[in-house]
């Protein structure tokens, strides 16, 4: 167990729709990352937020949003939907800011599927 | 444009024999990279990592070699273990915390 928590475990939802994924990072971790994982296909940066504040941004859609809240836990938000956005969704956490290399703790992921 | 590639989608070992897992990148700012292992229904968990100013770092049954002439990482696993059955990443850094994956390679070994 990392110690990161991803909810909900799975998610299943139609084209055109909005759907929010939650994280919580380790305790006392004040990154958090998100990454996307579709099939056949190693895992995507999408985003990381530091205590707050977006620190930095990867391949992620103007469909998609992030935030981090004051409790430190994230929310990925996807809204219009398309077939292609179907993947695992993972957050991952680290103790400090992003500016030196530290091992990052994923959670256990989203699977989304969109019909 | 996948920067860092595993072009072996599964690899299959008998027990208590090496497993090797290879991995290919393009980006030579990448200066930092990682293994990470993956059981179903989990997330990815750190194994082992090597900075490029080493071309080897060891940990119990597990090494990964680098070849940054070659942009070449392997990982090396004596003996396998059932348990080690798994799906294997390799990921590079570039710059502070910019991680790339690769596609991942799936190990199973045989009792």
């Amino acid at each position: 167990d990392s110690g990161v928590t991803q909810t909900p475990k799975h998610l299943i939802t139609a084209t055109g729709q909005r759907v929010t994924l939650r994280c919580s990072p380790r305790s006392g971790d004040l990154s958090v990352y998100w990454y996307q994982q579709s099939l056949d296909q190693g895992l995507q940066f999408l985003i990381h937020y530091y205590n707050g504040e977006e620190r930095a941004k990867g391949n992620i859609l103007e469909r998609f949003s992030a935030q981090q809240f004051p409790d430190l836990h994230s929310e990925l938000n996807l809204s219009s939907l398309e077939l292609g956005d179907s993947a695992l969704y993972f957050c991952a956490s680290s103790g400090g800011e992003g500016r030196r290399k530290e091992t990052q703790y994923f959670g256990p992921g989203t699977r989304l599927l969109v019909l | 444009d996948q920067q860092v590639k595993q072009n072996s989608p599964s690899l299959s070992v008998q027990e208590g024999r090496i497993s090797i897992l290879n991995c290919d990148y393009t980006n030579s700012m990448f200066d930092y990279f990682l293994w990470y292992k993956k059981y179903p229904a989990e997330g990815p968990t750190f194994l082992i990592s090597i900075s490029s100013i080493k071309d080897k770092n060891e940990d119990g049954r597990f090494t990964v070699f680098l070849n940054k002439s070659a942009k070449h990482l392997s990982l090396h696993i004596v003996p396998s273990q059932p348990g080690d059955s798994a799906v294997y990443f390799c990921a590079a850094i570039e710059g502070p915390n910019q991680f790339y994956f690769g596609t991942g390679t799936s190990l199973t070994v045989i009792p």
